[in-house]
């Protein structure tokens, strides 16, 4: 059964506007999140993590926001650019040592 | 910088093929990991590794087993591929602690035929 999930396969947004992914989990384990950002024929490349003892994290356009009592973690990028356009998955772990993945969703920024 | 190398980009077997997939870090991490990514499937775990000789089934490890005889190696190994075992393969590799990401390689495209 799949413990994390990316409900939407596909989001499109036009340039300069924000980008919000969403991801659900069922395990109250899970105590660290994170998103991979991945391109074509590439392998998936870290992009943000959260810590279950906070609700936020920001990194430069990039910001994560988890509620846990939702069992639910966003990702918001704004501006939104072309260079974005790539497959986003999220994960979650409750170890360190192993790491459950979404199904990723596929985000085109339009220019 | 960090670095997971997987031996092959592409990789073209034929059906009944034993086939290996090889996989090295760089980065002293104890865990090992080896995704299969399909479409509409996201990474799924086939197997992972947290010490030398150590392996752990993932969701899906029928058709697959793996070795790690040194810290930096993780092989995963296909007995007998199958049609449905073409798919990119991605290895990774975590420090063995909390709030800690994995690492990816580059991925292995592998097609049978």
């Amino acid at each position: 059964d799949q413990q994390v999930k990316q409900n939407s396969p596909s989001l499109s947004v036009q340039e300069g506007r924000i980008s919000i992914l969403n991801c659900d989990y069922t395990n109250s384990m899970f105590d660290y999140f994170l998103w991979y950002k991945k391109y074509p024929a590439e392998g998936p490349t870290f992009l943000i993590s959260i810590s279950s003892i906070k609700d936020k994290n920001e990194d430069g356009r990039f910001t994560v926001f988890l509620n846990k009592s939702a069992k639910h973690l966003s990702l918001h990028i704004v501006p939104s650019q072309p260079g974005d356009s790539a497959v986003y998955f999220c994960a979650a772990s409750s170890t360190g040592n192993q790491f459950y993945f979404g199904t990723g969703t596929s985000l085109t920024v339009i220019p | 910088d960090v670095k997971v190398t997987q031996s092959s980009r592409y990789l073209v077997k034929r059906t009944g093929e034993k086939v290996f997939l090889e996989c090295v870090q760089d980065m002293d991490h104890e865990n090992m990991f080896w995704y299969r990514q399909d479409p509409g499937l996201g990474l799924r775990l086939i197997y992972f590794s947290y010490d030398v000789k150590m392996k752990e089934k993932g969701d899906i490890p029928e058709g697959y087993s793996v070795s790690r005889e040194k810290k930096e190696r993780f092989s995963l190994i296909l007995e007998s591929a199958s049609t449905n075992q073409t798919s990119m393969y991605l290895c990774a590799s975590s420090l063995s602690s909390e709030d800690t990401e994995a690492f990816f390689g580059q991925g292995t495209r592998l097609t049978v035929v």
